[in-house]
């Protein structure tokens, strides 16, 4: 079955700190990745997806994701935070082949940058 | 273009009622998906639906549960003599493709 795992439960940086959350998946086949993006008291976001071609994406905000096929990855990284990136973060995938299209979310990641 | 809508967006009810939460997809999406989040976990999908039809219920608990999402109106969850353990937020998701997904506001259940 598929799974999703995000390593950090709840990161901690100050503004201007670089960020890196992880995702690693567990499928065989081909899949497309997303970062989803859950401001207090907003509903989810796209922050960016992967399909196929070039493995880095970049997304808004100033987000960016690197799929690693060889590593089961797809992590989200950002050059340097602001206060206003405080949020939870989900990473999800779903299988190319499948024909439901259905999202498998990791348990996400809080994010708190201090002012 | 307004985005995908939900109603309500709390919801109280008292265990054994019956609760009934709304999705009105985003214009021109024919595909409906339907997550729900316990407490301190991630997003489990529960049911996709097109028009008319239910295309994958693999998440849906077996009673209690069901979903349509009729030729006209919104996508509807239905959740039979609510339990405690059914409180959650219920997030619902569009999409024109099947996979690129647009989420609402969610509805948060309460089961006194």
């Amino acid at each position: 079955a598929q799974s999703v795992s995000q390593h950090n439960h709840h990161v901690i940086l100050s503004e201007a700190a670089s960020l890196e959350l992880g995702c690693n998946y567990s499928y065989g086949g081909t899949v497309n990745l997303f970062w989803y993006v859950q401001y207090p008291g907003q509903h989810l976001q796209l922050l960016l997806k992967y399909f196929s071609g070039d493995p880095l994406v970049k997304g808004i905000k100033g987000f960016e994701a690197e799929f690693i096929k060889s590593k089961f990855s797809f992590n989200l990284r950002k050059p340097s935070v602001q206060w206003s990136d405080t949020a939870e973060y989900f990473c999800a995938v779903n299988a190319q082949r499948s024909n439901t299209g259905k999202l498998i979310f990791g348990q996400g990641t809080t994010l708190q940058v201090k002012p | 273009n307004a985005g995908v809508m939900q109603n309500p967006r709390h919801l109280v009810r008292r265990r054994g009622q019956e609760a009934r939460l709304r999705c009105s997809p985003m214009k021109g999406h024919s595909h409906v998906y339907w997550y729900r989040q316990l407490p301190e976990e991630g997003l489990k999908f529960m049911v996709y639906l097109q028009k008319e039809n239910i295309i994958d219920e693999s998440g849906m608990p077996k009673e209690r549960f069901s979903a349509e999402f009729p030729k006209e109106g919104p996508s509807i969850l239905r959740i039979q003599q609510v339990v405690r353990g059914d409180s959650a937020a219920y997030f619902c998701a569009s999409s024109s493709t099947g996979y690129e997904q647009y989420f609402g506001p969610g509805t948060r259940l309460t089961v006194t």
